[in-house]
């Protein structure tokens, strides 16, 4: 069962411009949600987090949106750099203590052109 | 580095064969995950542990599959008689224990068996 959706596979963007990413969730319990970012022959590497009781968090470029009632969640890069250009994965998980099942969307492959 | 570290990088073995992977974990981190990604897909939950215990298994995680992690620190995955959709990428990461924790990834083992 596919509890966390990333529905674009691919994004294409200019460079200084802003890149959308998106995720849909289904399961009410998940109260932390993570994006990663991968490069080829790489493993994921932490991005940003949010919990469940903000809408909202930033940091530099980075800033992810989490929309409780529409189970939805979006990381924005302001400017995009060809630099980013990578898979991004949205996750998430119920961080109850030892709950740890941590949840991946397929990714959404984001290329910046200079 | 005080990252995650894997090892081997890539392995290649014959179908039937038995393969291990190992996993050294961040220091100070007492929770250790193992992770499948195939192609096109984000990384499937495993199985992870809480200092040298094994908490939870997916059932992903046959009867083929076993993790130790004996002392707490690193960690081996073993697949006993290979298969071909045994194929993927096998992710280890680890983090600190506790509600809400973010877990860091390392660079991943690829196994393809032919």
């Amino acid at each position: 069962d596919q509890q966390v959706k990333q529905n674009s596979p691919s994004l294409s963007v200019q460079e200084g411009r802003i890149s959308i990413l998106n995720c849909d969730y289904t399961n009410s319990m998940f109260d932390y949600f993570l994006w990663y970012k991968k490069y080829p022959a790489e493993g994921p590497t932490f991005l940003i987090s949010i919990s469940s009781i903000k809408d909202k968090n930033e940091d530099g470029r980075f800033t992810v949106f989490l929309n409780k009632s529409a189970k939805h969640l979006s990381l924005h890069i302001v400017p995009s750099q060809p630099g980013d250009s990578a898979v991004y994965f949205c996750a998430a998980f119920w961080g109850g203590y030892n709950n740890n099942d941590m949840r991946f969307g397929a990714g959404t492959r984001l290329t910046v052109k200079p | 580095d005080t990252g995650v570290s894997q090892n081997p990088r890539h392995k290649i073995t014959k179908r039937g064969q038995n393969v291990t992977f190992r996993c050294d974990p961040i220091s100070e981190h007492n929770r250790l995950y193992w992770y499948r990604q195939t192609l096109g897909q984000g990384p499937e939950f495993l199985t992870y542990f809480q200092n040298e215990a094994q908490l939870e298994k997916s059932r992903l995680l046959s009867d083929r599959f076993s993790a130790e992690r004996p002392k707490g620190s690193f960690s081996t995955l073993e697949i006993q008689r290979t298969e071909q959709g045994d194929s993927a990428m096998y992710l280890c990461a680890s983090s600190i224990g506790g509600a809400g924790n973010t877990q860091y990834f390392g660079p991943g083992t690829r196994l393809t068996v032919l």
